[in-house]
């Protein structure tokens, strides 16, 4: 069946520094793909999307491309902030076209913390 | 502001007992909710994927009497956990969305803590 891996947390970084988040997946056909983020104390927003190879999600400064040929979707921040301590989940989603309806396979979630 | 609204976000019960967890969406209609389990450090398991006004559908492994899922309105799905005992202590997330190519907006959660 489809599965998601992260990378394992926590990872603790100094504001400013680059970031990345591992994230490799298995599925059969065309998934979409997605990083959600969760914030303390509130629930999982969508950050970032792609909906194939080689398209890359961006956001508030994060970044992802979907590398069908490693099977990755690594998020990636040139210069973090305090802000983005959170908890961030890769998902994939069966269905092709960018759509976030149905099934949803999360990672394990990779907890951030950033210090001033 | 949330969008989705779950309540409670946090209970504790005793042994024995059933709780039920309610999913609201506020602004818009969901046609169809979903429900998840979250064990510590763990990743978020899809349970069931409830539809407005027909049977919830459960995932290999869940037990639909154990864990009942109504979905009455296009704004309010619950969840029962019934006869409740330590093993089912976790974190219970909601999702809805209004239907194909609609978000998907997530609730904030209900540690549930069976002593």
């Amino acid at each position: 069946g489809d599965s998601v891996t992260q990378m394992e947390g926590p990872v603790t970084l100094s504001e400013e520094a680059f970031l990345t988040i591992n994230c490799t997946y298995t599925a059969t056909g065309y998934p979409s793909l997605f990083w959600y983020v969760q914030y303390p104390g509130e629930g999982l927003q969508l950050l970032l999307k792609a909906t194939k190879a080689d398209d890359k999600g961006s956001n508030k400064g994060f970044e992802a491309t979907y590398r069908k040929e490693t099977t990755s979707f690594h998020l990636e921040k040139g210069s973090v902030q305090v802000s983005d301590s959170a908890v961030y989940f890769c998902a994939l989603n069966p269905n092709a076209g960018g759509t976030s309806y149905g099934k949803l396979t999360f990672g394990q979630g990779t907890i951030l913390t950033v210090h001033p | 502001g949330a969008v989705v609204s779950q309540h409670p976000s946090r209970v504790i019960c005793k042994s024995g007992t059933s709780v039920k967890i309610e999913c609201r969406s506020l602004d818009f209609q969901a046609t169809t909710m979903f429900w998840y389990r979250q064990f510590p450090k763990q990743s978020l398991m899809l349970m069931a994927t409830s539809n407005e006004g027909s049977k919830a559908t459960y995932e290999q492994g869940v037990e639909k009497d154990k864990f009942l899922i109504n979905h009455a309105s296009l704004t309010l799905s619950t969840l029962t956990v019934t006869s409740a005992h330590p093993e089912d202590s976790s974190f219970y997330i909601c999702s809805a969305t209004g239907g194909y190519n609609s978000p998907l907006h997530f609730g904030n959660g209900t540690r549930l803590t069976v002593t």
